[in-house]
């Protein structure tokens, strides 16, 4: 079936620790995206990518870091730098080459710095 | 900062009745989408209206959209307790049409 995937579901982090959040989508969808959603809040947008090899900062980067080496896979770091990353977050998927088109998400991870 | 702002932030209902849920926006877009999360889940897409459409239906969905007003707004109708979720608008902006931005979003109850 086709979708897009995040992995773990769960995900707990001493402070200090990096850690990375897998997405993978079999969508064949150019642009891929990275949210963070806190607890009764809207979606912020961290990064996001219309191609492979590029990628650009969303409204709150700080601390965090991506790449695009493949066209199904856009992992998102949490370094140490992010003061404040228990949160859940949700990665998405559009095609490229028409404008008015959908996003779809995976069904998040949530991060839990212990 | 968030594009979209949602009003209210939380309605409750009773099953049959409608729910109105409006979305304001600040800069020019492309198009305006409204989305459905159920709790701790991804979002869900529900409708896409163009920025030169006024009005679109799908189902008990009636989504409008003012241009003039940078406005938005989703209407469900004979709503039903299974509809209860958060609601949010995303707007495809102008500039850099593949950045999506979301809103605040409007927690649903709906009460049987």
């Amino acid at each position: 079936d086709g979708g897009i995937t995040q992995s773990p579901k769960y995900l707990f982090r001493k402070e200090g620790q990096n850690v990375t959040l897998s997405c993978e989508q079999n969508l064949n969808h150019d642009a891929m995206y990275w949210y963070r959603q806190d607890p009764g809040q809207g979606l912020r947008l961290i990064y996001y990518s219309q191609i492979v090899n590029d990628f650009q900062k969303g409204d709150i980067a700080e601390g965090y870091s991506v790449s695009r080496e493949k066209k199904e896979s856009f992992p998102l770091t949490v370094t140490s730098a992010q003061k404040n990353p228990t949160a859940f977050y949700l990665c998405a998927s559009r095609p490229q080459v028409a404008v008015n088109t959908e996003a779809f998400f995976g069904q998040g991870t949530r991060l839990t710095v212990v | 900062s968030q594009q979209g702002e949602e009003d209210p932030q939380a309605l409750s209902i009773q099953e049959g009745e409608n729910a109105t849920m409006n979305c304001s926006y600040k800069t020019s877009i492309n198009n305006l989408q409204w989305y459905r999360q159920n709790s701790g889940r991804g979002l869900v897409h529900l409708i896409l209206i163009r920025s030169n459409e006024r009005e679109k239906h799908s189902g008990r969905l009636r989504v409008t959209l003012d241009t003039s007003k940078k406005s938005s707004s989703l209407l469900i109708t004979a709503s039903r307790a299974a509809d209860t979720a958060s609601y949010f608008c995303a707007t495809a902006l102008n500039t850099g049409f593949q950045k999506l931005v979301f809103g605040t979003g409007t927690r649903l109850l709906v009460s049987p």
